[in-house]
């Protein structure tokens, strides 16, 4: 079974500055997908990025980037330029390529807060 | 277009009774999740329609609790004999049929909470 593990449970970040969450995942698979989910307070969960594992170039949607690096199965989402919005709850998560099972297994979570 | 919709938004009930949740999931989406989250936790997956193929039901934690999807659109998650361990946020999310990278699209969930 696949796990993903986010050990930082909260950071915080300077306004425009950048601030990097960690992501690490266990699978036995070659090929999947790997997503960020953020969680604001009104609860609905907005994806954010995704990546999948077969491309070796990382994901990118204008301040949002992650580093994928699929040797170590760690997936980080840096974000640049931080704004007050980007507070919120991200979730780290993943979903196998196999058959129609495509169900998420997610992290606990990381908190973020950001300082004006 | 209308989002992924939820009801009721929040639910509040004594231990023992029976509680149903309704997700209206986005025009089209054949895929449809439920997850729960509870308090410091991540999301745990429920179960999950794909079109008119039998149903994942692998990660309900009980025989207190169905789901069923009716005429490919409309779910309902069923909770019988409810338990405090049951307070949570149950997320529904669908999405369209294809490979797993297709994005799930959220509702803004429901908070059930047990006296």
């Amino acid at each position: 079974a696949q796990t993903v593990t986010q050990s930082q449970p909260e950071m915080s970040v300077q306004e425009a500055e950048t601030v990097t969450l960690s992501c690490t995942y266990d699978t036995s698979e070659s090929d999947y997908y790997l997503f960020w989910y953020k969680q604001p307070p009104s609860r609905q969960m907005i994806l954010v990025i995704r990546q999948e594992a077969y491309k070796q170039q990382n994901a990118t949607e204008n301040r949002f980037s992650v580093n994928f690096q699929k040797a170590a199965k760690s997936f980080s989402l840096k974000i640049s330029d931080s704004q007050l919005g980007d507070a919120a709850m991200y979730f780290c998560a993943y979903n196998t390529v196999q058959g129609a099972n495509s169900k998420l297994t997610f992290g606990k979570g990381i908190t973020l807060s950001v300082r004006p | 277009g209308a989002g992924v919709s939820q009801s009721p938004s929040n639910k509040v009930t004594e231990k023992g009774k029976d509680v149903e949740l309704r997700c209206d999931p986005i025009s089209g989406h054949t895929a449809l999740y439920w997850y729960r989250q509870s308090l410091g936790q991540g999301l745990e997956f429920l179960i999950y329609f794909q079109g008119n193929s039998a149903p994942d039901k692998s990660g309900l934690p009980s025989d207190r609790f169905s789901a069923e999807r009716t005429g490919g659109s409309v779910s309902t998650l069923t909770i019988q004999r409810t338990q405090q361990e049951d307070s949570a946020v149950y997320l529904c999310a669908s999405s369209l049929a294809g490979p797993s990278n297709q994005p799930q699209h959220f509702g803004d969930g429901t908070r059930l909470s047990i006296l």
